[in-house]
């Protein structure tokens, strides 16, 4: 079945780097836009970031955009999040998600991994 | 940016009740619009996309409706396992932003 296992969160100061990784299964990754999405302790969703089925096009929240980088790699079939310049806002679950459907077929997210605790503090 | 302003906040109802969330965003998205259910420590899971076809496996008291800027998602007899977190979603795919509700909580009464 359909499975994406989200790793690399953690503790870590402000201004500091972390990279967040996601490694799907049971689908062709190479066929899927995927995402990232963040849950504050407590709060809403915050879409974070989207990065096309072939890699060639990605796009940012205003919260991140400069800050974080999405990347994937098709041979491996995961997605990364590159977290840089990290603030205490930063602080949420970060969640990756595969869009339901193939090659930009319109649709929502489907599945979402069980998500990655980042916490930024002094 | 389009804004997505879920109403109301909470929403009390009892089991086997009818609930009715609603949806609006701040300009068309026109039926580019999911609805998610998330319960606490768990991930979010996909209710409807396309506004109102559901996903798979959900069950058929969950609808959706609307285009345009005004949606809502009925629950026709809420169940003890319905009671939960639903964030709305805009899906437009260029620009790829897809901007969430600030989220309703389904409460028991």
């Amino acid at each position: 079945q359909v499975q994406l296992v989200e790793s690399g969160g953690g503790v870590v100061r402000p201004g500091g780097s972390l990279r967040l990784s996601c490694t799907a299964s049971g689908f062709i990754f190479s066929d899927y836009d995927m995402h990232w999405v963040r849950q504050a302790p407590g709060k809403g969703l915050e879409w974070v970031a989207f990065i096309k089925f072939d890699g060639k096009n990605e796009d940012y929240a205003d919260s991140v955009k400069g800050r974080f980088t999405i990347s994937r790699d098709r041979s491996k079939s995961t997605l990364y999040l590159q977290l840089s310049s990290l603030r205490v806002e930063d602080t949420a679950v970060y969640y990756c998600a595969k869009a339901q459907r193939p090659l930009r077929a319109p649709g929502g997210f489907d599945p979402w991994g069980q998500g990655t605790l980042v916490t930024v503090s002094s | 940016e389009i804004v997505m302003t879920q109403s109301p906040v909470t929403l009390s109802v009892s089991p086997g009740e009818r609930a009715t969330l609603s949806c609006r965003a701040s300009q068309s998205v026109s039926s580019n619009l999911a609805w998610y259910q998330q319960k606490p420590g768990q991930s979010p899971r996909l209710l409807i996309y396309g506004a109102s076809t559901r996903a798979t496996g959900i069950p058929a008291r969950f609808s959706g409706s609307g285009s345009g800027t005004e949606f809502t998602l009925t629950i026709s007899s809420v169940q003890s396992e319905d009671f939960a977190v639903y964030y709305c979603q805009q899906c437009n795919k260029w620009p790829p932003m897809y901007t969430f509700g600030q989220g309703t909580k389904l409460e028991i009464k």
